[in-house]
């Protein structure tokens, strides 16, 4: 079964100060990681789908990379409206062909 | 930008009645699905539906469920008889191609069952 594990549980930053988040996942044949962010009562919003072990795609402050056992949001510069909860999701090869498998997210709290 | 939408934004019914959640999902999208996320839980994946049929679904999703796509825009999820545990955020997703393609959600409804 596939299984996503995100670090830190919560982080707190100052504005401006540059820091990662933390996707670790287990599948059997990677499909997709994807990168959502989501407000408070809102519906994930899509951010980023890496597909193999080295690809990196970047949109404004945001940077994700990906190895062949875990991923990495890079924010750059943080403003106080990054602030949010970013979940990773997985799709993988081992039976499911429609079903993205979340992990609990990591809440950032960026202070001005 | 087209979005998924969907109503209504919070149901609150009582346990053993039946709720349907409705949503519409980007025009030009084939792909539809169903997730939930318990208060301080993960997101869970409920179902997915192409071609008018459900193409797959999770343990979670069993007789009480059911999904239907009654005319070229809506797509609803529908509880016959409410658990208490059935309380949680619904979301509705769409995707343009199939998997891996990322899949867009809409806002949620709020479900309560008291």
């Amino acid at each position: 079964e596939d299984q996503v594990t995100q670090s830190p549980e919560a982080l707190r930053l100052q504005e401006g100060e540059s820091s990662s988040l933390n996707c670790s996942y287990t599948v059997s044949g990677l499909r997709g990681l994807f990168w959502y962010r989501q407000d408070p009562g809102k519906g994930p919003e899509f951010l980023f789908t890496l597909y193999s072990a080295g690809e990196e795609k970047e949109k404004e402050r945001l940077k994700a990379t990906l190895t062949k056992k875990e991923s990495f949001l890079h924010i750059t510069a943080p403003k106080p409206e990054d602030s949010a909860t970013y979940l990773c999701a997985v799709l993988g090869s081992g039976g499911s062909n429609y079903k993205l498998t979340f992990g609990k997210g990591t809440l950032l709290t960026v202070n001005p | 930008e087209p979005e998924v939408t969907q109503t209504p934004s919070h149901q609150v019914t009582q346990m053993g009645q039946e709720v349907i959640l409705r949503c519409v999902p980007i025009s030009n999208h084939l792909y539809f699905y169903w997730y939930r996320q318990i208060l301080g839980q993960k997101v869970e994946f409920l179902v997915s539906f192409y071609n008018n049929e459900i193409s797959e679904k999770s343990e979670i999703f069993d007789d009480q469920f059911s999904v239907e796509r009654p005319d070229g825009s809506n797509f609803t999820l529908k509880i016959r008889s409410t658990k208490l545990e059935d309380s949680a955020m619904y979301f509705c997703a769409s995707s343009e191609r199939s998997p891996p393609y990322e899949q867009y959600f809409g806002p949620g409804t709020r479900l309560t069952v008291t």
